[in-house]
């Protein structure tokens, strides 16, 4: 079975771009989390989504992330403007919710560099 | 807040054992969980641990857990190599529909 499905797993780009990052969870599994890894943070947990709706975005660092889930199937995280700071490993993961025991599946991860 | 502390750095020859120490705050947490990260990947489930239990033992694995001290442990015996990665304890938060909060993350080295 496939895993996590993240895309891009590299991007560059330039101070003020719009950044837009994928994730296909696995299939059947109705939670979504977006985390954020960094050196200087650790991994930060940006929203998480059940049955494709947001229930904690209180990560989200500012206005300029935003998240959506249109469907079990797809999620996106978007960065606008992007800013150096929002360098970092952006992972997805997903799960299967209740009742479980709560483990989470990863992506390999998206790794953003905004120059 | 939810807060989970793990010291950052291990280093321990081919063959010891290691110990990974963790410490967490919400004492309702349901299961605790360790996480390996090997370079360039995700994260993937090493083993977890429900908040009844004192001990699990999986293979080379023995997870601790002192619940009056809110701490949790990795033990991993006969260290290889191959078990060079990072290792991130996690503690699920109550009645927030399976949010996990994870440690900074312990950098495991073994050397030959």
């Amino acid at each position: 079975d496939a895993g996590v499905i993240q895309s891009p797993r590299h991007e560059v780009t330039e101070m003020g771009q719009e950044v837009t990052l994928r994730c296909k969870p696995i299939s059947g599994h109705n939670s979504l989390f977006w985390y954020r890894q960094t050196m200087m943070r650790g991994l930060e947990l940006l929203i998480y989504f059940n049955n494709n709706v947001p229930i904690d975005d209180s990560g989200m660092p500012e206005d300029r992330f935003s998240a959506k889930m249109p469907n079990a199937s797809f999620s996106t995280l978007k960065i606008q403007p992007s800013e150096p700071r929002d360098s970092a490993v952006y992972f997805c993961a997903s799960s299967p919710g209740q009742p479980n025991t709560g483990e989470l599946f990863f992506g390999e991860g998206s790794r953003l560099t905004v120059l | 807040g939810e807060d989970v502390e793990q010291s950052l750095f291990l280093s321990v020859r081919e063959g010891d054992s290691s110990v990974i120490n963790c410490t967490y705050t919400d004492s309702s947490s349901t299961y605790l969980y360790w996480y390996k990260q090997e370079p360039g990947a995700g994260l993937q489930l090493l083993t977890y641990i429900f908040s009844n239990m004192d001990m699990k033992q999986d293979q080379r694995l023995t997870v601790l857990l002192n619940k009056k001290d809110k701490h949790l442990s990795l033990r991993i015996a006969d260290t290889q190599t191959g078990d060079s990665a990072i290792y991130f304890c996690a503690e699920s938060i109550t009645n927030q529909g399976g949010k996990l909060i994870f440690g900074q993350g312990t950098e495991l080295s073994v050397k030959p």
